[in-house]
C-alpha cells in the first residue's frame, strides 16, 4: 500500500470543465511535488511545496492550478485544459531539505476530451 | 535537451545473474542521485541513492557506483530475481529538483 494516496484514480473530463485532483500523505513530510508524466516518458516536475509554500513552479501554465492547504494535503485544480494534458499526475512527498528521496502516489490517469 | 539518460530502453537478465542498468547525465550541479522502480499501475517506488561525495552505496542486492568524472551512474542487482521485473527510473537531483531518465525495463527470467 502506498503511504501516499491520490483520488480519483481516473479522471475524464471536457476543455471546458473543472476538476481538482488531491493527494494525501501522512508521513510529517514538509515537501510536496506534482509531476505530469506521459506515456513512456520519466516524470516531468510541475510544482514543488515546502513548508505548505509554493517554492517551485516550472512554468507550467495556469490551467493548472496548484493548492496546499495543510501540511497533509495537495490539490491541483484544473480548468480549460487541453488535449495534449491528458498524462498521468503523480504527486509525491519528502521530508524537507534537498536531496531527499521522494514517495510517491498511484498517480490520477487524466483524459481530456 | 535531455540531462539524464537511460540509453538501454530495456534489458533481459536470466534469474540469479547480475542486472546493470545504466544512467548518464550532463549538468554539473547534480549532487545527488536515485534509482526509482516502477511497477505496471504504480507510482515509482524509492530503491537506492547516492551522493556526489561517494562512488558507490550498497543496500543489500542493489549497489549504486558513481563516476562522476564520466557522469556517469549505473546499478547492480545481484543475484537478479524475477520479482525485480520493472522499469526503473534514474534521477538527478539539485535543489530539490529532480530529473529523470527515460526509464529501462527490467525482465528476470525464471
Amino acid at each position: 500500500d502506498t503511504e501516499v494516496t491520490q483520488t480519483p484514480k481516473h479522471l475524464v473530463m471536457g476543455m471546458t470543465n473543472k476538476k481538482s485532483l488531491k493527494c494525501e500523505q501522512h508521513m510529517g513530510h514538509r515537501a510536496m511535488y506534482w509531476y505530469k508524466q506521459k506515456a513512456k516518458k520519466p516524470p516531468e516536475l510541475m510544482f514543488v511545496y515546502s513548508y505548505e509554500k509554493l517554492s517551485i513552479n516550472e512554468s507550467v501554465p495556469s490551467r493548472f492550478s496548484p493548492e496546499c492547504p495543510n501540511s497533509s494535503l495537495l490539490n491541483l485544480h484544473l480548468h480549460a485544459l487541453q488535449p495534449e494534458d491528458s498524462a498521468l499526475y503523480l504527486c509525491a512527498s519528502s521530508t524537507s531539505g534537498s536531496n531527499q528521496p521522494q514517495h510517491f502516489g498511484d498517480g490520477t490517469r487524466l483524459s481530456i476530451l | 535537451d535531455q540531462q539524464v539518460k537511460q540509453n538501454s530502453p530495456s534489458l533481459s537478465v536470466q534469474e540469479g545473474r547480475i542486472s546493470i542498468l545504466n544512467c548518464d547525465y550532463t549538468n554539473s550541479m547534480f549532487d545527488y542521485f536515485l534509482w526509482y522502480k516502477k511497477y505496471p499501475a504504480e507510482g515509482p517506488t524509492f530503491l537506492i541513492s547516492i551522493s556526489s561525495i561517494k562512488d558507490k552505496n550498497e543496500d543489500g542486492r542493489f549497489t549504486v557506483f558513481l563516476n562522476k568524472s564520466a557522469k556517469h551512474l549505473s546499478l547492480h542487482i545481484v543475484p537478479s530475481q524475477p520479482g525485480d521485473s520493472a522499469v526503473y527510473f534514474c534521477a538527478a537531483s539539485a535543489a530539490s529538483k529532480s530529473t529523470f531518465g527515460d526509464g529501462t525495463t527490467l525482465t528476470v527470467k525464471p
